[in-house]
């Protein structure tokens, strides 16, 4: 089992859409959580950070469900800007470590 | 916000040569730094870990000869992909946390070097 899953997509979706994403992971012990954004070719970049009361960032929700090891990411009024692939990123603590674990991602593409 | 740089951004060599990848936190410190490997349609996947002042810890199928990693600084980490051959082209990404601060939980990328070996 992967230590975190994501549906691989692709989601094609119009305009104005709202999708949601989903995630597991394996690691009860995991101490945080993030989705991140990455465009093709380039670096992932920190969509935002995700807590157990859930957050919410303009168009973006993410909710954590600690009891079932599952995270979601929830984008309203899509806009083609932001056809990407949605990395979730767990940080499965450890002593003196905090590398980042990712999943393979989910790819988002916005149509006109 | 924090930031990483990572030098070259792209590089092509010849099979056997060896290649030298600088990640550098330019407004901040890091003890530690990561180096990550992502393969065209997969994720990233942890090389290994790199540590200020020791040895570098490498994740389970990574060879330490191969992929040298020296943490010089408390901001620079090269990573030397020794006689590199076409199975090692990818995009090769480093990562820094910030010693402390409210951002002490994230992770601040490279843009990443881009290498393919002929």
């Amino acid at each position: 089992r992967k230590e975190v899953e994501q549906d691989p997509g692709p989601f094609n979706v119009p305009e104005g859409a709202t999708v949601a994403f989903n995630c597991t992971y394996s690691n009860s012990a995991s101490q945080s959580f993030f989705w991140y954004r990455q465009d093709c070719r380039k670096e992932p970049k920190l969509l935002m950070s995700v807590y157990s009361s859930g957050n919410e960032d303009g168009r973006f929700t993410a909710q954590l469900n600690r009891a079932s090891q599952y995270i979601s990411l929830l984008i309203r009024d899509s806009k083609l800007s932001d056809s990407a692939t949605y990395l979730c990123v767990v940080n499965m603590g450890g002593t003196g470590r905090r590398a980042l674990t990712f999943g393979s991602g989910t790819r988002l593409q916005v149509q006109p | 916000g924090a930031v990483v740089s990572q030098h070259p951004s792209w590089v092509i060599c010849k099979s056997g040569t060896s290649v030298k990848i600088e990640c550098r936190s330019l407004d901040f410190q890091a003890t530690t730094m990561f180096w990550y490997r992502q393969f065209p349609k997969q994720s990233l996947m942890l090389m290994a870990t790199s540590n200020e002042g020791s040895k570098a810890t490498y994740e389970q199928g990574v060879e330490k000869d191969k992929f040298l990693i020296n943490h010089a600084s408390l901001t620079l980490s090269t990573l030397t992909v020794t006689s590199a051959h076409p199975e090692d082209s990818s995009f090769y990404i480093c990562s820094a946390p910030p010693l402390a601060g409210p951002t002490y939980n994230e992770q601040f990328f490279g843009p990443g070097t881009r290498l393919t070996v002929l």
